[in-house]
């Protein structure tokens, strides 16, 4: 079965860092690209970062650049997201998605965790 | 960044009922990359039309989508219990990704 396996929130201080992860299974990790959306309680999705399959390409939401960094080892299939600066408005259940690329049929983002929550508050 | 924007916010729909959901973008946005989610209260997003208008393994042919340019439609031709819920258009560009912001479809 196709999987993907969010962990590593919790409740931290503004200011404060988090560690999230993703395990993937089901699949071969290191032929896809993965992507972090993330959703604030009672509001809409909002894309995070995208790391390309080797790591070599990673792009952040303006929201988040230079506070979060992704990566991933393809060796373990995993795949994180280091927050660190976090602000209240950072408090979201943070997805982690696997993108496809089909070309000339469509790209998208066709498997998701079901989430971990971040809250960042004092 | 192209901005999407959904209408309408909210559609109270009875079952059986056909639901119109529409998705414009602030630019032109191939039909390639423009894609459709369905989620349901303390769920993740589920995939329902990728490019536009082909529907995603083990979507049910009431749903389709539609549109190009600017403006995009998702359509659910008779609503099943289980179709109530928020649905997001998001499209894959120069940005990177952008959703819109949601239209939930819930009991009338």
């Amino acid at each position: 079965e196709v999987q993907l396996v969010e962990s590593g929130g919790g409740l931290v201080q503004p200011g404060g860092s988090l560690r999230l992860s993703c395990a993937a299974s089901g699949f071969t990790f290191s032929g896809y690209s993965m992507n972090w959306v993330r959703q604030a309680p009672g509001r809409g999705l909002e894309w995070v970062s995208y790391i390309s399959t080797t790591g070599s390409a990673i792009y952040y939401a303006d929201s988040v650049k230079g506070r979060f960094t992704g990566s991933r080892d393809n060796a373990k299939n995993s795949l994180f997201l280091q927050m660190n600066s976090l602000r209240a408005e950072d408090t979201a259940v943070y997805y982690c998605a696997r993108f496809r690329a089909k070309s000339g049929e469509g790209y998208y983002m066709d498997v998701w965790g079901k989430g971990t929550s971040v809250a960042v508050s004092s | 960044e192209i901005v999407l924007t959904q209408s309408p916010g909210t559609l109270s729909l009875s079952p059986g009922e056909r639901a119109t959901l529409s998705c414009r973008a602030s630019q032109s946005v191939s039909s390639t990359y423009l894609t459709w989610y369905q989620q349901k209260p303390g769920q993740a997003p589920r995939l329902l039309i990728y490019g536009a208008s082909s529907r995603a393994t083990g979507i049910p042919d009431r749903f389709s989508g539609s549109g190009s340019g600017t403006d995009f439609t998702l359509t659910i031709s008779g609503l099943e219990p289980e179709d109530f819920a928020v649905y997001y258009c998001q499209q894959y560009g120069s940005s990177l990704f952008t959703f819109g912001p949601g239209t939930k479809v819930d009991i009338k």
